[in-house]
């Protein structure tokens, strides 16, 4: 059972123009849930996060929102540009008390053209 | 600083075959992962350490062993490997208990 949902495996998107990325989870407990963009050969690396109890968050050209009652997420990316192409992986937290485990979608593949 | 540091890139193991992947950080975070990434999948946590000497199963623990000794240290063993762990394996580290930093991961087939 996929707690966390990234359904579009892929997208594409001119530069300059916006990127939308969605994810959509199940688990009513997550109280955070995070981004992660990932290049070839490399390790994920953090982009940006929000807690349960808002509904937005933003840093530089990057903004999540957060739909709690659509159990519901998408990063926004103004403007778009080349070296945004990656793999995005939402990423969605249960807070247990002890580490953080969280629980990664599948990724969306986001290429920036020219 | 480093960051989060993994040995080795790459590795080819037969079926049978044992090994020890390693992962070390600098920072000294208590927490600790390991994840496998299959092809199109999402990172699985196979296990995790929120300190020196305690460890805990993940989700995908079966096939796989830990040890944290140190704080910085926290190998990875695959005992009597199967085509099935072929995958790619990352280790992360965490302060608090939210953001966590990943190494650049080790591609291992099994063949």
């Amino acid at each position: 059972d996929q707690q966390v949902k990234q359904n579009s495996p892929s997208l594409s998107v001119q530069e300059g123009r916006i990127s939308i990325l969605n994810c959509d989870y199940t688990n009513s407990m997550f109280d955070y849930f995070l981004w992660y963009k990932k290049y070839p050969a490399e390790g994920p690396t953090f982009l940006i996060s929000i807690s349960s109890i808002k509904d937005k968050n933003e840093d530089g050209r990057f903004t999540v929102f957060l739909n709690k009652s659509a159990k519901h997420l998408s990063l926004h990316i103004v403007p778009s540009q080349p070296g945004d192409s990656a793999v995005y992986f939402c990423a969605a937290r249960e807070n247990t008390g002890t580490a953080s485990k969280l629980t990664f979608g599948t990724g969306t593949r986001l290429q920036v053209t020219l | 600083n480093a960051g989060v540091t993994q040995t080795p890139k790459f590795r080819i193991l037969k079926i049978g075959q044992s090994m020890t992947l390693q992962c070390a950080q600098d920072m000294n975070h208590n927490y600790m992962y390991w994840y496998r990434q299959d092809p199109g999948m999402g990172l699985k946590l196979i296990y995790y350490s929120v300190g020196a000497g305690i460890t805990d199963k993940g989700e995908v623990p079966n096939g796989y062993n830990v040890s944290r000794s140190t704080t910085e240290d926290f190998p990875l063993r695959l005992e009597l490997a199967a085509p099935s762990q072929t995958s790619v394996y990352f280790c992360a580290s965490s302060y608090g208990r939210v953001q966590q930093y990943f190494g650049p991961g080790t591609r291992l087939t099994v063949t």
